[in-house]
Order: C-alpha cells, then sequence, then structure tokens
C-alpha cells in the first residue's frame, strides 16, 4: 500500500492558464474526494466521485473546474483560465467499499497563480 | 448543513504539560467525527476517529478525544505533550448518510521545550 499520491507536488502559473493536476488513489479505493485548502482555513469539499461516477460537485466548484475519474482508478482536476483566488494547496483523498469511513489523504498540490 | 468549530486558533503548552483541543460540532443525525494533523507543506494524516459506543477513543501517538453528544463537542487531548506534538490540528464532521467532510478552521499547537 503505497497511499495516495497526487503529481505536482507543486505548480506555479500565470493568470488565465490552465492546469491540471492528478491523483492516484489507494488502489482499489472506489470513493475519491477532492478538497481545497485555502490559507489559514480547514479544507473544503470540491467533489467525489464513486468508482468514475461523479456523484457529488460543491457549488466551490466553478465551471472553470473540471474533474474526470475515466476508468475509476486516477483522478485529474482541471481548472481552466486560473485566477489568483485559485492559490490554494488541493488535496486528494480515498476510501473504500463500504462505508468507506476513513478517508485518507494525499500529500496535496499546492497552486500558485500569479 | 454540517459544520465544526474550533474556537482556539492557537494553543500553546510546555512539553510534558497536557494538551486539550477544542471542536463543536453541528450535523443532522448521528456524526462521525475525525480529528487530523498536518505538518507543514504535507497533507492531513488521521489521528482518530469516533463512530459508535465508547465515547473515550484512543488514536494514534497517544491522543485520545472524548465524545460528547449534549454538548456537541470531540475535543482532543494528550496527558503529556512533546515537542514533536507541535503541529495544525484540524476536527471533521460528516454525517452517517453522507461521505464529504466538513472541517475546522484549524488549531495550530505549539509545545515548547
Amino acid at each position: 500500500d503505497t497511499g495516495v499520491s497526487q503529481d505536482p507536488r507543486h505548480k506555479i502559473t500565470k493568470r488565465g492558464q490552465n492546469v491540471t493536476f492528478r491523483c492516484d488513489p489507494i488502489s482499489e479505493h472506489n470513493r475519491l474526494y477532492w478538497y481545497r485548502q485555502t490559507l489559514g482555513q480547514g479544507p473544503e469539499f470540491l467533489t467525489y466521485f464513486q468508482n468514475e461516477a461523479q456523484l457529488e460537485k460543491s457549488r466551490l466548484l466553478s465551471d472553470r473546474f473540471s474533474a474526470e475519474r475515466p476508468k475509476g482508478s486516477f483522478s485529474t482536476l482541471e481548472i481552466q483560465r486560473t485566477e489568483q483566488g485559485d492559490s490554494a494547496m488541493y488535496l486528494c483523498a480515498s476510501s473504500s467499499q463500504g462505508q468507506g469511513i476513513d478517508q485518507y489523504f494525499g500529500p496535496g498540490t499546492r497552486l500558485l497563480v500569479l | 448543513a454540517q459544520s465544526v468549530a474550533q474556537p482556539e486558533d492557537q494553543v500553546n503548552v510546555a512539553e510534558g504539560n497536557p494538551l486539550t483541543v477544542k471542536c463543536t460540532y453541528s450535523v443532522s443525525g448521528n456524526p462521525y467525527l475525525f480529528w487530523y494533523v498536518q505538518y507543514p507543506n504535507r497533507g492531513l494524516q488521521f489521528l482518530l476517529k469516533y463512530i459508535t459506543g465508547d465515547n473515550l477513543v484512543k488514536g494514534s501517538y497517544g491522543f485520545e478525544a472524548e465524545f460528547n453528544k449534549s454538548q456537541t463537542s470531540f475535543h482532543l487531548k494528550k496527558p503529556s505533550a512533546l515537542v514533536s506534538d507541535s503541529a495544525l490540528y484540524f476536527c471533521a464532521v460528516r454525517a452517517t448518510n453522507d461521505y464529504k467532510l466538513s472541517f475546522g478552521a484549524g488549531t495550530t499547537v505549539t509545545v515548547r521545550a
């Protein structure tokens, strides 16, 4: 068990550019979550997948954000036309089948939009 | 709706003294409650959870937490703090029929030698 991995760990981009982050969950975990953490705040829920189906999206997920999990394994989070307000740590977590109570978090991708 | 309040931004204690980090929650129905710890530029590490049963929950690194339904609280405790416990601590809640976690704003713990 190698844990949840995220790539890249850090990303610096210019306002208006598109960025894409990847999350690899713990193998055989069928649930995957994305959270966003801004400085001085706790993580906030963005979206959640069960297998390849995106079952819930937060109102925080504007139309510039899109998440996919095409084969029910890894997931990508894309932000189009980045804004300075998108600067944050983007955290991915996964949990197992059944009640899947425990969510295991990855190290996060820190995004800085200049 | 569900929410978590961590009333203290910072907690400072001397090494060897007891450590308490406060958390209150709001959720519809029965809660699942969690504590996570975060070190600088790192993800969240799970410490402990309450699902049901005994109100006193024991977790990693000597931490424990007490669930109090009447006060809707889930305070984190450690009898004897270590300098290495200095970190950012988050309390989180979810409803039993939901999957997303709601986190508090976090409490920075500093343990001085």
